[in-house]
């Protein structure tokens, strides 16, 4: 099947930076791609839709001033989580979905961000 | 707006015994359906998917779920569940006009050898 990677799959920081993770679509195109936030013992939520060169479209109640998405290329979004609090401390989780797939999305295998 | 449910939130089976986790979700028009699995330490895996066509899918592993469209129940299956199967199973619906994957609350299944 389609593989996804993300980068770093661990990352700790100070309250105050700014942290980006990677999502690459390894071996296929993704159009659109998926970023989901999970807390612990929950389900996953989704945060925003990203669609290769254009605006990503986020959730209610996501700011998107703070968690900036970028779909560059059609192998890589970036989420940058600016100004990190230790509440934004989660699992974060792609996904990607290419042409030839109908609604099946290739999960990546998650950055848990930890903010001291 | 499209939502899912899953009634159990925590199911412990011994080895050999029957699986059935439920997940109805709510959405007035054409879906697709898929069961996706989380084990200890992993990410999210597939285990089938439903489309169209036969409404009894079979996934991966010995896992099955049957689509009853009048019910808008997408219940997962498996006839004998093994140890290995302990992980965290997630129902989740997409809206076959729509990008988004709405995702159930998951249900921690715990394999007792």
């Amino acid at each position: 099947g389609a593989v996804v990677s993300q980068h770093p799959s661990r990352v700790i920081c100070k309250s105050g930076t700014s942290v980006k993770i990677e999502c690459r679509s390894l071996d296929f195109q993704a159009t659109t791609m998926f970023w989901y936030r999970q807390f612990p013992k929950q389900s996953l939520m989704l945060m925003a839709t990203s669609n290769e060169g254009s605006k990503a479209t986020y959730e209610q109640g996501v700011e998107k001033d703070k968690f900036l998405i970028n779909h560059a290329s059609l192998t890589l979004s970036t989420l940058t989580v600016t100004s990190a609090h230790p509440e934004d401390s989660s699992f974060y989780i792609c996904s990607a979905r290419g042409d030839r797939g109908i609604g099946e999305q290739f999960f990546g295998p998650g950055t848990r961000l930890t903010v001291l | 707006a499209q939502s899912v449910s899953q009634h159990n939130h925590h199911v412990i089976l011994s080895e050999a015994a029957s699986l059935e986790l439920g997940c109805n979700y709510s959405y007035g028009g054409t879906v697709n359906l898929f069961w996706y699995v989380q084990y200890p330490g992993q990410h999210l895996q597939l285990l089938l998917k439903y489309f169209s066509g036969d409404p009894l899918v079979k996934g991966i592993k010995g896992f099955e779920a049957e689509f009853i469209k009048s019910k808008f129940s997408f219940n997962l299956r498996k006839p004998s569940v093994q140890w290995s199967d302990t992980a965290e199973y997630f129902c989740a619906v997409n809206a076959r006009a729509g990008n988004m994957l709405t995702f159930g609350g998951g249900t921690r299944l715990m394999v007792k050898p």
